[in-house]
């Protein structure tokens, strides 16, 4: 089955620095990559997605890329702010019907 | 509030009991998935339903655990005769499907602690 790997497990960046997590997948059949923000306390929350036919998206300090090549996808965060402090997932469909995670980014913005 | 909404937020119990947790989807969508969180990790996908129609079980998903979605709308899981190990967050989400990619819309989460 599909295997998500995330890096780093814990990240902190001064304010107003950029931010990059980065991911792996196995299953070549995943076709679709949601990025998921996770508050304290709340469910996870979609950010930003890719599908498998897009190289990079963008989202105002938001942005994605995906090489399906090598299997790679990655989030990038530009001018940090103190509300982008959370756990970030990355996650890969290898099907319409689940989504498999990674182990998720702690995500610290240092004033 | 439209979202996703799921009831308990918090459940305590001791070791043996049963437990029953309730999701509310997103009104019209026809797809709800549950998930469980443990601390320090990603989500892992432990059912789903189309409609009423329970279509795909993880093998996570003992046989202590139950889930239905009797009406297509919202959705219930049991766990039977807790163990500590069952201890996690229990996560509900929801999607339209309307397409190849459907976006999948996450509760809160109840949060279990079996003592």
């Amino acid at each position: 089955g599909e295997n998500v790997e995330q890096h780093p497990s814990t990240l902190s960046v001064q304010e107003g620095d950029s931010a990059v997590i980065k991911c792996t997948y196995s299953d070549s059949a995943s076709n679709y990559f949601p990025w998921y923000k996770q508050e304290l306390g709340k469910g996870p929350q979609l950010i930003i997605d890719i599908r498998s036919n897009v190289g990079e998206k963008k989202d105002q300090r938001i942005a994605v890329t995906l090489n399906k090549t090598a299997k790679h996808f990655s989030l990038h965060i530009t001018e940090t702010q103190p509300e982008d402090s959370a756990v970030y997932f990355c996650a890969a469909t290898p099907r319409d019907d689940k989504i498999i995670f990674g182990k998720g980014t702690r995500l610290h913005i240092l004033p | 509030d439209t979202g996703v909404s799921q009831d308990p937020r918090h459940k305590i119990t001791k070791r043996g009991q049963n437990v029953t947790f309730r999701c509310d989807p997103i009104s019209e969508h026809n797809r709800l998935y549950w998930y469980r969180q443990t601390l320090g990790q990603g989500p892992e996908f432990l059912t789903y339903f189309q409609n009423e129609a329970q279509l795909e079980k993880s093998r996570l998903l003992s046989d202590r655990f139950s889930a239905e979605r009797p009406k297509g709308s919202f959705s219930t899981l049991e766990i039977q005769r807790t163990e500590q190990g069952d201890s996690a967050m229990y996560l509900c989400a929801s999607s339209k499907l309307a397409g190849v990619y459907n976006e999948q819309f996450f509760g809160p989460g109840t949060r279990l602690t079996v003592l």
